[in-house]
C-alpha cells in the first residue's frame, strides 16, 4: 500500500489556462473521488468513479471542468479558462468499494491563481 | 439529505487535558460517519469510522467517539491532549455510494 498519490503538488497559473492534475489510487481501490477545498472550509464533493465510469458530478462541477479515469486506474482532473475562484485544495481519494469503506486520501494539489 | 455540523471553529485546550470535539449529523438512513485529521498542506488521514456496529468506537493516536442515535451527535474525544494533537479535524457522513459530506472543521490548538 503505497497511498494515493497526486501530481502536482503545487500549481500556480494564470487566469483564463488550463491546468490538469493527475490522481493515482491505492492499486486495489476500484472506486475514486475528487474534491475541492477552499480555506477554512471542509473538502467539497465533486465527482467519482465506479472502475472506469464517472457515476455522478456535483453541481460545482462546472462545464470547465472535467475528469476521466481510463483504465479504471489513475485519474485526471482538468479545469479550462481558471478563473480566481478556481483557487483551492484539490483532493483526491479512494476507497475499496462501499460507502462503509474509509476513504484514503492524497496530499492534494493546490492550484493558485494570478 | 445528508449534512454534518461542527460545534466551533476553534478549541483551545492545554496539553494533558481532555479534547472534546463536537459533530452532528442529519441523514434520512443510518449513516457511516467518520472523522479526519488534517496536518497543514496534507491530505486528510482517517481517525476512526462508525459503520453501525459497537456504538463506541476507538480510533488511532487515543482518539475515540461515541455514536448516539437518539442525539444524532457523533463526538470525538481524546482524554489527554499531546502538541501533536494540534490540526484541523473533520466530521463527515457518507451515503452509500461512499460520497462524504464534511463539516466546516474545528481548529484544535495545544497550549502547553
Amino acid at each position: 500500500d503505497t497511498g494515493v498519490s497526486q501530481n502536482p503538488r503545487h500549481k500556480i497559473t494564470k487566469r483564463g489556462q488550463n491546468v490538469t492534475f493527475r490522481c493515482d489510487p491505492i492499486s486495489e481501490h476500484n472506486r475514486l473521488y475528487w474534491y475541492r477545498q477552499t480555506l477554512g472550509q471542509g473538502p467539497e464533493f465533486l465527482t467519482y468513479f465506479q472502475n472506469e465510469a464517472q457515476l455522478e458530478k456535483s453541481r460545482l462541477l462546472s462545464d470547465r471542468f472535467s475528469a476521466e479515469r481510463p483504465k479504471g486506474s489513475f485519474s485526471t482532473l482538468e479545469i479550462q479558462r481558471t478563473e480566481q475562484g478556481d483557487s483551492a485544495m484539490y483532493l483526491c481519494a479512494s476507497s475499496a468499494g462501499q460507502g462503509s469503506q474509509p476513504q484514503h486520501f492524497g496530499d492534494g494539489t493546490r492550484l493558485s491563481i494570478l | 439529505a445528508q449534512s454534518v455540523t461542527q460545534l466551533g471553529s476553534h478549541v483551545s485546550v492545554s496539553e494533558g487535558a481532555l479534547v472534546l470535539l463536537r459533530c452532528n449529523y442529519s441523514s434520512s438512513v443510518p449513516p457511516y460517519l467518520f472523522w479526519y485529521v488534517q496536518y497543514p498542506n496534507q491530505g486528510l488521514q482517517l481517525l476512526l469510522k462508525y459503520t453501525s456496529a459497537a456504538t463506541l468506537v476507538k480510533g488511532i493516536n487515543g482518539f475515540e467517539a461515541e455514536f448516539k442515535k437518539s442525539e444524532t451527535s457523533f463526538h470525538l474525544t481524546k482524554p489527554s491532549a499531546h502538541m501533536s494533537d494540534a490540526a484541523e479535524y473533520f466530521c463527515a457522513v457518507s451515503d452509500s455510494w461512499g460520497k462524504l459530506q464534511f463539516g466546516a472543521g474545528t481548529q484544535v490548538v495545544v497550549t502547553p
